[in-house]
């Protein structure tokens, strides 16, 4: 499996302009998540979905954040109208569904995010 | 609420030494801890999980203890190479949800060859 697949790797935008990140799961998990990376807070959880249906966007800052999962094979997370505090690392990760309460996570490369 | 707090500053070691990082977590008791290993330009990549009943793990050059009384895991890279630089998160379940992770800001580690 070719892990987790983030598009774009970059990508640079001026506000107010909407920005759709995508990511491809590793085939199989159930679970898939989206954070967002910056130096001052760390990995922050945004939303994440179980077998395709939203299950909890707590951390989706504000509703200019919205992300979906039309299947099991794909998501996307948009922001629209974009701001210059957007900018940041959003990686996607995915999860299988185990036995038990462990749950190791496999990211993908990220998308670095930067708002004019 | 739930804090996990990493070295801030950098670790800067020689080849050969051993590495230890801390993570310390406060105002709650984990069923298990995770540690991850990002390199610049990369996603975490998942290295070793303990569980609350296990005081150590071992994987390879990897050591890892859980000490629920102290509420600390203390992560040690044996015979330290080069290759092993990069940032060393750990990461801990959501009390309320166990499949929320919370994180760490990490912790950076150099080794000087």
């Amino acid at each position: 499996d070719a892990g987790v697949i983030q598009s774009p790797r970059h990508e640079v935008t001026e506000m107010g302009q909407e920005v759709t990140l995508r990511c491809k799961p590793i085939s199989g998990h159930d679970y898939l998540f989206w954070y967002r990376q910056t130096m001052m807070r760390g990995l922050e959880l945004l939303i994440y979905f179980n077998n395709n249906v939203p299950i909890d966007d707590s951390g989706m800052p504000e509703d200019r954040f919205s992300a979906k999962m039309p299947n099991a094979s794909f998501s996307t997370l948009k922001i629209q109208p974009s701001e210059p505090r957007d900018s940041a690392v959003y990686f996607c990760a995915s999860s299988p569904q185990l036995a038990g309460y462990t749950d190791t996570q496999y990211f993908g490369p990220g998308t670095r995010l930067t708002v004019l | 609420s739930q804090k996990i707090e990493q070295n801030s500053e950098a670790l800067n070691i020689q080849e050969g030494k051993t590495a230890t990082l801390t993570c310390n977590y406060t105002n709650y008791s984990p069923a298990y801890l995770q540690w991850y290993r990002q390199d610049p330009g990369r996603g975490p990549v998942f290295l070793l999980l303990i569980r609350e009943n296990e005081k150590e793990k071992r994987k390879e050059r990897l050591k890892v203890t859980f000490d629920t009384t102290l509420k600390q895991s203390l992560f040690h890279i044996t015979a330290s190479q080069p290759a092993d630089s990069a940032t060393y998160l750990c990461a801990v379940p959501n009390a309320g949800n166990n499949r929320k992770l919370i994180w760490g800001l990490g912790t950076s580690l150099a080794v000087n060859p």
